[in-house]
């Protein structure tokens, strides 16, 4: 099966600079890339989300990409704010069979 | 406008007592899937239907059962709750099989005393 690992476990950054989170997969099969971000106490909620046939995709200030030679896949937000602060997941799966979540990335964004 | 509803959302059951948990959609999905989220770990799928089709992961225990009755709804059996089972039990739903978003809801948090 999948096998999803994510780095790094914490990430702190301050308030308009980047944040990079890494991901990589097992599964060669795997076609669909989201990434979560979760509040406490809250919901999983979709940012953005790639899939096999595309190498990068972006979204205002969120851009993910995806080298499938590699098997591995990236997160990047800028100019971040404290409102970013949260846990961020990676997963990957085959046509969501069976979603594999990274371990998660606890990103602040120091004001 | 809630999509995906989880009811209830906090569940206090007895060790060994059986807990029935409930999600309902609202998005006419046909895949519905159930994740156990413990404290600080990334969600863990334990099944899904896909339409009636039910798809049980190979590690998740005999302990945990689903039913799908309809479309909307879908049900997370626990039959005999141990401490270890205490978690955040997440449904979520997709559109259909294939690359597509999935659609959380809320959450049950679930404690066993």
């Amino acid at each position: 099966g999948e096998n999803v690992e994510q780095h790094p476990s914490t990430l702190s950054v301050q308030e308009g600079d980047s944040a990079v989170i890494k991901c990589t997969y097992s599964d060669s099969a795997s076609n669909y890339f989201p990434w979560y971000k979760q509040e406490l106490g809250k919901r999983p909620q979709l940012i953005i989300d790639i899939r096999s046939n595309v190498g990068e995709k972006k979204d205002q200030r969120i851009a993910v990409t995806l080298n499938k030679t590699a098997k591995h896949f990236s997160l990047h937000i800028t100019e971040t704010q404290p409102e970013d602060s949260a846990v961020y997941f990676c997963a990957a799966s085959f046509n969501n069979n069976d979603m594999r979540f990274g371990a998660g990335t606890r990103l602040t964004v120091k004001p | 406008d809630a999509m995906v509803i989880q009811n209830p959302r906090y569940q206090v059951t007895q060790f060994g007592k059986p807990v029935t948990l409930s999600c309902s959609q609202t998005l006419n999905h046909n895949v519905m899937y159930w994740y156990q989220q413990k404290s600080s770990q990334a969600p863990k799928l334990l099944f899904h239907y896909y339409d009636k089709d039910f798809n049980n992961e190979a590690d998740t225990p005999d302990n945990f059962q689903s039913r799908r009755p309809n479309t909307s709804f879908c049900f997370l059996d626990i039959r005999s709750p141990g401490l270890g089972d205490a978690a955040m039990y997440l449904c979520a739903t997709s559109a259909d099989r294939g690359p597509y978003e999935q659609y959380f809801g809320p959450g049950t948090r679930l404690t066993v005393t």
